[in-house]
């Protein structure tokens, strides 16, 4: 079975500074991974995804994302926070067995303090 | 290009009665697939719908049922609605979703949901 762990419900950072928000994943054979970003009462918006190839990821909004297939991770980076990066975050894994489906993590809230 | 939309935006029922939400992917996509997401279970998969076709569901009761049309938008319906039925429906379309058991490397796009209350 695959599955998801964002270890980090909460995660503060101030402006300007790196965030990181991390994500490990358990799935057998090749992960398919995701990071998606919901701002309140909206849905989910595609950041980055990680099929194959280069480990290191770059997505929407400055946003990137390093693939550690021996840590089993999927950290979601930006060089510098911004206020408007405040959001809740998830990471995904598709299913593996040939299903079209995601198995998301449970989130971590960003919060950017000015 | 539009990107997902889902009708409504906000539902209030009651306790037994059911209800229909609806879901127009991005043109062009042909898998639609459903989640649930709640602050207790997070998100959840329902179901995904391609070529009209239910390819897969998660585990959910049968009060749970959906469908897709010829032009690609889908339908999903609830009946006798419990307290716990109370959540943001997302419904998220990606360009061929399962096809011949293969497994896609597409994205899938997020409609902004249905914030369904039950009362």
């Amino acid at each position: 079975a695959q599955s998801v762990a964002q270890p980090e419900d909460q995660v503060n950072v101030a402006e300007g500074n790196p965030l990181t928000v991390k994500c490990t994943y358990s799935v057998s054979g090749n992960p398919y991974l995701f990071w998606y970003v919901q701002y309140p009462n909206r849905g989910l918006q595609f950041l980055l995804k990680y099929i194959t190839g280069d480990n290191l990821v770059k997505g929407s909004y400055g946003f990137e994302a390093e693939f550690n297939k021996s840590q089993t991770s999927f950290h979601l980076k930006k060089p510098s926070a911004l206020v408007s990066d405040s959001a809740l975050y998830f990471c995904a894994v598709r299913d593996i067995t040939g299903a079209n489906n995601l198995f998301f993590g449970t989130g971590t809230r960003l919060t950017v303090i000015p | 290009k539009a990107g997902v939309t889902q009708t409504p935006r906000y539902l209030i029922k009651t306790r037994g009665q059911q209800v229909t939400l609806s879901c127009s992917p991005i043109s062009g996509h042909r898998s639609v697939s459903w989640y649930q997401q709640t602050p207790g279970q997070g998100l959840q998969f329902l179901f995904e719908y391609f070529s009209e076709t239910q390819r897969n569901k998660g585990n959910f009761p049968g009060r749970f049922s959906g469908r897709q049309f010829s032009n690609s938008r889908s339908e999903m319906n609830v009946s006798t609605l419990e307290l716990g039925d109370s959540a943001l429906y997302l419904c998220a379309s990606s360009l061929k979703g399962v096809d011949r058991g293969y497994l896609s490397t597409d994205t899938q796009y997020f409609g902004p949901g249905t914030r369904l209350t039950v009362l």
